[in-house]
């Protein structure tokens, strides 16, 4: 079984730009949820999408978006890059019948923000 | 609101020796308790969870971590540590609430010297 995919896995871009991250759960998962890690601040929840819908959203500003698609691969969306938005940008997906927190992550899209 | 602390942002051992990480966590409800390990340049692997049945959790690799109520503690465990398990492991909590948000801790690097 596949795992968590993210693409792209590392990207360089420049403040104002924008960028759109991909993932792709596993098979049979609906739940996606993304997370931010940076030295400085940790991991910290995003949003949580399940059957094409957010369900849950953290403490970010609205530069920062997501949405997903009905075969439960999902995107996430940053508008505006300022240099505070280079970080590992992680994937999780979860199964119908996990307990919540129960995640299963990818490997991440590393931003660096120029 | 939720919320760990993780104590020792750093834990260095020998081979061999008892691997002990802390985390000690603050919930107004019963938590659902993870621990993850990240090593470099990947995501997080899930490495035990507590979900309120027994209070000592077996986990993945030979890691195991009790849940005390009395000190709000779910410390992670290794009797004898390995060089592969130099990583990065995180304390999280979640609600039941049948969401996928987790709250981290900040991180234990954990060193093994031969």
């Amino acid at each position: 079984k596949a795992g968590v995919t993210q693409t792209p896995r590392y990207l360089i871009k420049t403040r104002g730009q924008q960028v759109t991250l991909s993932c792709s759960p596993i098979s049979g998962h609906r739940s996606v949820s993304w997370y931010q890690q940076t030295p400085g601040q940790g991991l910290q929840f995003l949003f949580e999408y399940f059957s094409e819908t957010q369900r849950n959203k953290g403490n970010f500003p609205g530069r920062f978006s997501g949405r997903q698609f009905s075969n439960s691969r999902s995107e996430m969306n940053v508008s505006t890059l300022e240099l505070g938005d280079s970080a590992l940008y992680l994937c999780a997906s979860s199964s119908d019948r996990a307990v919540a927190g129960e995640l299963f992550f990818g490997e991440g899209s590393r931003l660096t923000v120029l | 609101a939720q919320s760990v602390t993780q104590l020792g942002s750093h834990v260095s051992v020998s081979e061999g020796a008892l691997v002990l990480l802390r985390c000690n966590y603050s919930s107004s409800v019963p938590p659902y308790l993870f621990w993850y390990v990240q090593y470099p340049n990947q995501g997080l692997q899930l490495l035990l969870k507590y979900t309120s049945a027994a209070t000592l959790v077996k986990g993945i690799n030979g890691f195991e971590a009790e849940f005390k109520k009395s000190e709000t503690s779910f410390h992670l465990t290794k009797p004898s540590a390995h060089m592969s398990d130099a990583a990065e492991y995180f304390c999280a909590v979640s609600q039941n609430t049948g969401f996928q948000k987790l709250v981290f801790g900040t991180g234990t690097r954990l060193l093994v010297s031969p």
